[in-house]
């Protein structure tokens, strides 16, 4: 079963403008990574953040980590048509060699 | 620096006909995974590999099977396709964290195979 939910499952906006995309959890988990996937192409790594970290930025991508809601956060700001991708949220947990993924969120980002 | 490749990219195989998709990865990484990536379900873990020679199941490993003889390669073998299994195939691979056990580097995917049977 998959372990991070993704929300909302799509989202449109114009550019320039920022996206916000919220992923929830079940179970305690030892990180969370971000993932980014182009239409047609494989996951690309964007943003790993440990259980005992709250913020990690990477460029325009900032990702929040509440471990007492069991959810995250991805924000993109400043969104180009480059960004247009789903994004999906992956967990670990302590002492596994798994990630779960979620099923996604599809960003269109229009010019 | 290819990363990580997988052939074929694309296939057709008619039920009950039986192949093989070859991951290979040039980073020296330990850890390899076979995923499965059907519309609304994200990616699903069929089988790792924490090592050469090693192997493991994943949440949906029924109807695959693997092998990791060596440390670059890992296999993924279809006995009987089925139509259920028409989807697209990741591979990943990732390092090993000196520290802690499991996963916690970031995994490198190839372009996937996308595998259709009919």
């Amino acid at each position: 079963s998959q372990q991070g939910e993704e929300d909302p499952q799509a989202l449109s906006i114009q550019e320039g403008e920022n996206a916000t995309m919220n992923c929830s959890y079940k179970t305690s988990i030892n990180n969370l990574q971000w993932y980014r996937q182009n239409s047609g192409r494989g996951l690309v790594h964007l943003i790993l953040i440990r259980s005992n970290e709250r913020e990690k930025h990477s460029g325009r991508l900032r990702v929040t980590l509440d471990t007492s809601k069991k959810s995250s956060s991805l924000l993109i700001t400043a969104s180009r048509a480059a960004d247009t991708a789903s994004y999906f949220c992956a967990t670990a947990i302590i002492v596994d060699y798994k990630l779960s993924f979620g099923a996604g969120t599809t960003v269109t980002v229009r010019a | 620096n290819a990363g990580v490749t997988q052939t074929p990219k694309f296939r057709v195989l008619k039920t009950g006909q039986s192949m093989t998709l070859l991951c290979a990865q040039d980073m020296n990484h330990e850890y390899m995974y076979w995923y499965r990536q059907d519309p609304g379900m994200g990616l699903r873990l069929i089988h790792y590999s924490v090592g050469e020679g090693t192997t493991a199941k994943g949440e949906v490993p029924d109807g695959y099977n693997v092998s990791r003889l060596k440390k670059q390669n890992f296999l993924l073998g279809l006995e009987s396709a089925a139509p259920s299994q028409t989807s697209v195939y990741f591979c990943a691979s990732s390092h090993r964290d000196r520290g802690l056990m499991g996963s916690n580097q970031p995994q490198h995917f190839g372009d996937g195979t996308r595998l259709s049977i009919l």
